[in-house]
């Protein structure tokens, strides 16, 4: 099982500062099956990013995921009110899927 | 507009099996994998199983001693059960489906989970 592991855990910045998030993975991802959620209290996950760095359907183009191998990142250029929530890697291999165990990204 | 309606008991006594279902309406129900995912009160998420239209299942191995997830088709449903429960399988339950579709390097996959349900609080508790 390849185990994700985010950092930090949580993330204190303003609106309109960029925040990166970490996600490492135990061995390497396969194919780069990398996705990042988005998830608020009492709301299911939101998909932000899948196969690395393609946007899900109607993620504004702030949101940017990159990395290869055992290294990704979720960079949000320019924070906005709306933003502020936790976030969750999740890779896909061998059939089947895990989850890190997030990153809360709260107002300064 | 795809959208995930599931239902199932909310308050089970340990021992018990957990058992729910959710439907697909307005989409493909053929083309995709459709999950069960959960998450224990203030935790993060894990991945429970799989099915296609077919019934060609995968599971978490931690949870496949204890998952059946069945498909049926002419509901567009499918539904997740989990026997022996414990206080530790309380959790927030999700089904989920696979997508978005997209081709790189001359293949086609899904690899993450683009359509939600609403969710369903399961408590277990004697």
């Amino acid at each position: 099982e390849i185990v994700l592991t985010q950092s930090p855990g949580t993330l204190s910045l303003s609106p309109g500062e960029r925040a990166t998030l970490s996600c490492r993975a135990s061995q390497s991802v396969s194919s780069s099956y990398l996705a990042w959620y988005q998830q608020k209290p009492g709301q299911a996950p939101r998909l932000l990013i899948y196969g690395t760095s393609s946007r899900a359907t109607g993620i504004p183009d702030r949101f940017s995921g990159s990395g290869s191998g055992t290294d990704f990142t979720l960079t949000i250029s320019r924070l906005e009110p709306e933003d502020f929530a936790v976030y969750y890697c999740q890779q896909y291999g061998s059939s089947q899927y895990t989850f890190g165990q997030g990153t809360k990204l709260e107002i300064k | 507009q795809v959208q995930l309606q599931q239902w199932g008991a909310g308050l089970l006594k340990p021992s018990e099996t957990l058992s729910l279902t959710c439907a697909v309406y307005g989409g493909s129900f053929s083309g995709y994998y459709w999950s069960w995912i959960r998450q224990p009160p203030g935790k993060g998420l894990e991945w429970i199983g799989e099915i296609n239209h077919s019934g060609s299942t995968n599971y978490n191995p931690s949870l496949k001693s204890r998952v059946t997830i069945s498909v049926d088709t002419s509901k567009n449903q499918f539904s997740l059960k989990l026997s022996s429960v414990t206080a530790a399988d309380t959790a927030v339950y999700y089904c989920a489906r696979e997508g978005p579709w997209y081709c790189s390097g001359g293949s086609c996959s899904t690899d993450a989970f683009d359509i939600w349900g609403q969710g369903t609080m399961v408590t277990v508790s004697s």
